[in-house]
């Protein structure tokens, strides 16, 4: 089985201040990890994705998260956050194996303080 | 089309009636999820499409609820005898159907028993 632990139901952050994201995971086999983002009333959108390769993934609007295999993590952080970055945010694991649904965690949402 | 396109967006039922969810994914795309997200629940995996065959229906919550695709295409997920317990998003995603891919998300529909 495969899951995911957000730990963090909210996080807030003042505007210009680096953010965290945390998320860790757990699969049998090797992971492919995502992060998506949820904005008020819209779909998820997709950030981010590990594959193979550096373990430093670098996504869309500035956002990065970096593998660490030893701690099964995969944190979302940005160096400077802006307020229109408020949303829900989600990360995804799947078996690098076969077919193996895509497991969300149950989501976190980021508040920028301005 | 250019995106992952749901209908209807907003769906209000009596109890006990059944409902039908459409999802018309990207063109293309010959993989078709669906998934459920509720308040404080994350997303919970429902069903998984490959063409039109459904080699993974292990989220299914109970036999009230059933899918289809036709043509590789269009999909949809019915609700029979619809109950309070019911009330969620309904968020269908496709992708490439390569396993590392990430996936595109529709806006959802919302879905109230009353």
């Amino acid at each position: 089985a495969q899951s995911v632990a957000q730990p963090e139901d909210q996080v807030n952050v003042a505007e210009g201040n680096p953010l965290t994201v945390k998320c860790t995971y757990s699969v049998s086999g090797n992971p492919y990890l995502f992060w998506y983002v949820q904005y008020p009333n819209r779909g998820l959108q997709f950030l981010l994705k590990y594959i193979t390769g550096d373990n430093l993934v670098k996504g869309s609007y500035g956002f990065e998260a970096e593998f660490n295999k030893s701690q099964t993590s995969f944190h979302l952080k940005k160096p400077s956050a802006l307020v229109s970055d408020s949303a829900l945010y989600f990360c995804a694991v799947r078996d690098v194996r076969g077919y193996q649904k895509v497991t969300f965690g149950t989501g976190t949402k980021l508040q920028v303080i301005p | 089309g250019a995106g992952v396109s749901q209908s209807p967006s907003n769906k209000v039922t009596e109890k006990g009636k059944d409902v039908e969810l459409r999802c018309d994914p990207i063109s293309g795309h010959t993989a078709l999820y669906w998934y459920r997200q509720s308040l404080g629940q994350g997303l919970e995996f429902l069903i998984y499409f490959q063409g039109n065959s459904a080699p993974d229906k292990s989220g299914l919550p109970s036999d009230r609820f059933s899918a289809e695709r036709t043509g590789g295409s269009v999909s949809t997920l019915t609700i029979q005898r619809t109950q309070q317990e019911d009330s969620a998003v309904y968020l269908c995603a496709s992708s490439l159907g390569d396993r590392a891919g990430g996936y595109t998300f529709g806006s959802g529909t919302r879905l109230t028993v009353v």
